[in-house]
């Protein structure tokens, strides 16, 4: 199956401080890919879906301007997560839609943890 | 709205034992089913998927049959291992494709544990 790449897999950083995380399509270019968040032993909850050349659309009650995406080319979305604060502290997934197989590709996820 | 009912874990089997774990769905039109399975400290992967009533997705092992009468996509192993000990998600895409605006809705994932 296709290849969904996350980077990092995990990140620590201090309160205050703003983290990027990378989701890269390897072997299939994606116009649309999914952010989501999970928590401890609960199931994902989908923050925004990130399209290629356009603005993200967030899903109720996800700040914006506290969690940027950004789509800048067909292989390849961002979050950053700007002013961290331990409350942000989550495991973070993206997924990619490969449209030709019907399928969405999951990365292997970002662990976050702001101290 | 559209939703996935999935059994509520842990569920703790012994190596070799049959696994059920039910999954039931409330959608309008004609949704496609999945199943993932997330490894500890992994995202998740994509085990098997079904796109019409009546069709069987199976992988290692794994089956589900999705019943569009009793609106269930019930995942069976028949013979689990130590290494399926993972957290399995039922999941639906709410049209007839995934296209770039489909959103899958998640059940609540059902942790597996296997002892050897």
């Amino acid at each position: 199956g296709a290849v969904v790449s996350q980077h990092p897999s995990w990140v620590i950083c201090k309160s205050g401080t703003s983290v990027k995380i990378e989701c890269r399509s390897l072997d299939f270019q994606a116009t649309t890919m999914f952010w989501y968040r999970q928590f401890p032993k609960q199931s994902l909850m989908l923050m925004a879906t990130s399209n290629e050349g356009s603005k993200a659309t967030y899903e109720q009650g996800v700040e914006k301007d506290k969690f940027l995406i950004n789509h800048a080319s067909l292989t390849l979305s961002t979050l950053t997560v700007t002013s961290a604060h331990p409350e942000d502290s989550s495991f973070y997934i993206c997924s990619a839609v490969q449209v030709q197989e019907n399928i969405q590709y999951f990365g292997a996820g970002t662990r976050l943890s702001v101290l | 709205g559209n939703s996935v009912t999935q059994m509520e874990g842990p569920v703790t089997l012994s190596e070799e034992a049959f696994l059920t774990i039910n999954c039931t769905y409330t959608a309008t039109g004609y949704p496609s089913l999945f199943w993932y399975v997330q490894y500890p400290g992994e995202g998740l992967q994509l085990l098997l998927k079904a796109t019409k009533a009546d069709d069987k997705g199976s992988n290692k092992g794994f089956e589900a049959t999705y019943r569009k009468e009793t609106t269930s996509f019930h995942l069976e192993k028949g013979s689990v291992q130590v290494s399926d000990s993972a957290v399995y998600f039922c999941a639906l895409s709410d049209r007839w494709t995934v296209n770039r605006d489909d959103k899958i809705i998640f059940g609540k994932g059902t942790r597996l544990h296997i002892l050897p």
